[in-house]
């Protein structure tokens, strides 16, 4: 599968626990990006990477939200001390630097729930 | 930020029917994408389409631009067409251009 991949799939967690979730992009993409979509809701944009750097942050939610991708290629995105309202569904997507069609190819998400 | 409206928010057709999306956005873009998000939440992209006209099989869309709008037709509807429909645009500069904002988006049920 050369799809973009996310991990875990699902993940249940107490308030106040960390989660972390990874996104393997497409190989030969180099751009990286993270959105959350809540119930009835489209995806709404968190951050995105071009290589290793992140060139925007300023969306992620709250200071509880990080993300990295050390070494240009996978991401993990961070939730500290989850709250409720975390719950949600949070995508990866990836794309070209250049791409004569420009679309922008998501994964199939991790489902978070804080109980 | 640009605001993204799509109608009509839910619509059921009988299989082999045909119908037509529209998405509305306040600023001009430089990126505009339609998405379909099948029952189990996968997001597949249908266009890329800041602007023209482009077909896929059953599926077209048309941008026009200077007017702010973006149309999706499905023709000869099947079940398997069923989910819902996003519409997404960006007008950042570069990589920025993919920050997206998404519509509510269309829930379409084609039923049998």
């Amino acid at each position: 599968d050369t799809g973009v991949s996310q991990d875990p799939r699902h993940k249940i967690t107490k308030r106040g626990q960390n989660v972390t979730f990874r996104c393997d992009p497409i190989s030969e993409h180099n751009r990286l990006y993270w959105y959350r979509q809540t119930l009835g809701q489209g995806p709404e944009f968190l951050t995105y990477f071009q290589n290793e750097a992140q060139l925007e942050k300023s969306r992620l939610l709250s200071d509880r939200f990080s993300a990295e991708r050390p070494k240009g290629s996978f991401s993990t995105l961070e939730i500290q001390r989850t709250e409720q309202g975390d719950s949600a569904m949070y995508l990866c997507a990836s794309s070209f630097n250049i791409s004569p069609t420009g679309e922008l190819f998501f994964g199939e998400g991790s489902r978070l729930t804080v109980l | 930020g640009i605001q993204v409206e799509q109608s009509p928010p839910d619509l059921i057709l009988q299989e082999g029917a045909n119908s037509t999306l529209r998405c509305n956005f306040s600023d001009s873009v430089n990126n505009l994408q339609w998405f379909h998000q099948n029952p189990w939440g996968q997001l597949i992209n249908l266009f890329y389409i800041p602007s023209g006209t482009k077909q896929n099989g059953r599926l077209s869309a048309t941008t026009v631009a200077t007017e702010r709008y973006s149309l999706l037709y499905i023709s000869s509807s099947q079940t398997t067409d069923s989910g819902v429909y996003f519409c997404a645009v960006g007008n950042g500069a570069g990589a920025g251009s993919y920050q997206l904002t998404f519509g509510k988006g269309t829930k379409l049920s084609v039923i049998p």
